[in-house]
């Protein structure tokens, strides 16, 4: 089993639609939580990041995170054509050395 | 540069080779970070180096796989006798300082072995 478990998709959406792309995980020691986006042939690119559980808010994004549940979420608010990418969630634990742990990703496609 | 570059952005090469990334971070940032993402893998870490520590090799699938950081700057993954499975494409990402939290990701150069 991996340490970080998301549904790859692909997700399809209409254009304006609520977006919710969740991540689970079984290492209880994650401690910093992200949220990547990537375009096709393209790097990722950091989204948003949170510490420890919580909710926190950019624009049009929202991240939750969950550690009793070990659950994460990303809310995309009206969404566009424009965010469809792949979306990949990526932790991290404190002072366990510096990778990041990512999960496989989950393709969106916004539709007009 | 204004972000992390990686070349080349695309690699063929045939089984049995020895291939050559090249990363080149965003200027000031001290640690560097490899890692190779599959069809339907995710992104798998390979290696981390920070300022002039040694570097974590915890993530290197095998022994063909090495890599190094000249002068605290560019970095080099090679790879040696390449292999069908080791085709993927191979990222870069640099950060400002060792805490690694925000990682900014190159392009990747896509291997492919034949």
């Amino acid at each position: 089993q991996k340490e970080v478990e998301q549904d790859p998709g692909p997700l399809s959406v209409p254009e304006g639609a609520i977006v919710s792309l969740n991540c689970t995980y079984s290492n209880s020691a994650f401690q910093y939580f992200m949220w990547y986006r990537q375009y096709s042939r393209k790097g990722p690119e950091l989204l948003m990041y949170t510490y420890s559980s919580g909710n926190k808010e950019d624009g049009r994004f929202t991240a939750q995170v969950d550690k009793s549940s070990k659950y994460i979420s990303l809310f995309i608010r009206d969404s566009q054509p424009s965010d469809s990418a792949t979306y990949l969630c990526a932790m991290k634990v404190t002072g366990g050395g510096n990778k990041l742990t990512f999960g496989t990703g989950t393709q969106l496609k916004v539709e007009l | 540069g204004a972000g992390v570059s990686q070349s080349p952005s695309n690699k063929v090469t045939e089984k049995g080779k020895d291939v050559e990334l090249r990363c080149d971070p965003i200027s000031g940032h001290t640690a560097l970070y490899w890692y190779r993402q599959s069809l339907g893998q995710g992104l798998e870490f390979l290696i981390y180096f920070q300022g002039n520590s040694a570097p974590d090799k915890s993530g290197l699938p095998s022994d063909r796989f090495s890599a190094e950081r000249t002068g605290g700057s560019v970095s080099t993954l090679t790879i040696q006798r390449t292999q069908q499975e080791d085709s993927a494409v191979y990222l870069c990402a640099s950060s400002l300082e060792g805490g690694g939290n925000i990682q900014y990701f190159g392009a990747g150069t896509r291997l492919s072995v034949l």
